[in-house]
């Protein structure tokens, strides 16, 4: 079964570069999910989308946007890289319904992101 | 105070011993996730629960809504069991998670 894809699986870059990062869902989800987990942290919420909408926002710096494209697949723009932006970023996708407001979760294998 | 509190933050044991790993949220859900990440860094979901108790396999997940408590079970804990879990939950009305800080379980041979 296709699961969720995440592309570059690792990425280095300068200071001050750009990085954009892809997110594929699993077929027929409905929602995306961004989250950022630095070295030894918990992960952290960023941005959600539902049916190409922004739904919740939660610590995604001014730096950073998001979309979701017609086809459901997400991309996260990172611009004026800094040191402490190097983290593991990973995408979750799911299929709202029910009384929960996320729906199970699928997470992608994550996005490394080094900033040197 | 973190809205999601996991206990213990660490936790080795011995092949075959009975693990629980418990999580403590403070705000209302409307669904409260058990994950688990290996060193490589990838998150597999283990379980969505809104209440009662669902088995899968070796994994018990508990969820006590009114006390607003959830244990996740290992039962004759192996090895491969050896991953952070994560205690996660989904504010009422809102489309995101709130993660505790994970437990890191390591099972000995």
């Amino acid at each position: 079964a296709a699961g969720v894809i995440q592309s570059p699986r690792h990425l280095i870059k300068e200071k001050r570069e750009t990085a954009t990062l892809k997110c594929y869902p699993i077929p027929r989800h409905d929602t995306v999910y961004w989250y950022q987990q630095g070295p030894g942290q918990d992960p952290q919420f960023l941005i959600s989308f539902y049916e190409k909408m922004q739904s919740d926002k939660g610590s995604i710096p001014d730096r950073f946007s998001a979309q979701q494209f017609s086809d459901y697949h997400s991309e996260l723009n990172m611009s004026s890289l800094e040191l402490g932006d190097s983290a593991l970023y990973f995408c979750a996708s799911s299929l709202v319904s029910g009384t929960s407001s996320t729906g199970e979760l699928f997470f992608g294998e994550g996005s490394r992101l080094t900033v040197l | 105070k973190n809205e999601v509190e996991q206990s213990p933050q660490n936790l080795t044991a011995q092949e075959g011993e009975f693990i629980t790993i418990n999580c403590s949220y403070s705000v209302g859900i409307s669904a409260l996730h058990w994950l688990q990440q290996h060193p490589g860094g990838g998150i597999v979901s283990l379980f969505m629960l809104s209440s009662g108790k669902k088995k899968h396999g070796r994994l018990i997940a508990t969820i006590n809504i009114q006390e607003k408590h959830s244990s996740l079970h290992i039962t004759a804990s192996h090895p491969r069991d050896s991953a952070v879990y994560i205690c996660a939950v989904s504010p009422r009305g809102a489309q995101k998670l709130v993660f505790g800080q994970g437990t890191r379980l390591t099972i000995n041979p």
